[in-house]
């Protein structure tokens, strides 16, 4: 079955206490991104990734980090998470950029105090 | 600036009341249009993509239509499980995604 998993789910941590959030696909796809979802603002980029080795900044890239060694995961780095970044984070997925539509990760939902 | 806009932000039917939503866009260029479907704590999950003006996509109950500067989502005969919050989502030539904050969709028996 076609998906994008994270993990985890939830997670509750302390201010400044690094985590990772993974992302796998397993449909070969060049693209991956994270975003985050707030009420009223809707999803947000925050890094994506061309390929293997290639990152960019999204839209709301600060107290963050990513990386691309291998085509099928993408994880997100919080180095010292900070209470404003508790939020609802997707990862998603996209064969390319030429109009493909992207698959979507179930979500974690991460609670900074 | 690109942007998307979604309206209403929440609407409420009772079931069997068709309705539409809408999605208006201004963007450098339009590589595609988007629309999701996401379940409250859940990821969006994929309806549709347009690439043209005059494009129309359909499925069950759900009818996708676009022009050169708005979508609409058309909801024939709604049922309560159609309940969820609809994404509207464009990627313009410089390849970002950009999405609307979406309509939340209430069907009610």
């Amino acid at each position: 079955e076609a998906q994008v998993t994270q993990n985890p789910r939830y997670l509750i941590t302390v201010t400044g206490k690094k985590l990772t959030v993974t992302c796998s696909q397993n449909m070969n796809h060049e693209y991956m991104s994270w975003y985050r979802q707030d009420p009223g603002l809707g999803l947000r980029q925050i890094y994506y990734s061309m390929n293997v080795e290639v990152t960019d900044k999204g839209d709301v890239p600060e107290g963050y980090k990513v990386s691309r060694k291998e085509k099928r995961n993408f994880p997100l780095i919080l180095e010292s998470p900070s209470p404003n970044q508790t939020s609802l984070y997707f990862c998603a997925s996209s064969l390319n950029l030429r109009g493909a539509e992207a698959f979507f990760g179930q979500g974690t939902r991460l609670t900074v105090v | 600036e690109d942007q998307v806009t979604q309206s209403p932000e929440a609407l409420r039917l009772q079931e069997g009341e068709s309705s539409s939503l809408n999605c208006s866009y201004t963007v450098s260029g339009l590589r595609g249009l988007f629309w999701y479907r996401q379940d409250p704590g859940k990821g969006p999950e994929f309806l549709f993509t347009l690439y043209s003006a005059g494009e129309e996509k359909e499925k069950e109950r759900l009818k996708a239509t676009l022009t050169k500067k708005e979508s609409f989502l058309h909801i024939t005969a709604p049922k309560p499980e159609d309940s969820a919050t609809y994404l509207c989502a464009v990627r313009s030539l410089v390849d970002k995604l950009i999405f609307g904050t979406g309509t939340r969709l209430q069907v009610f028996p």
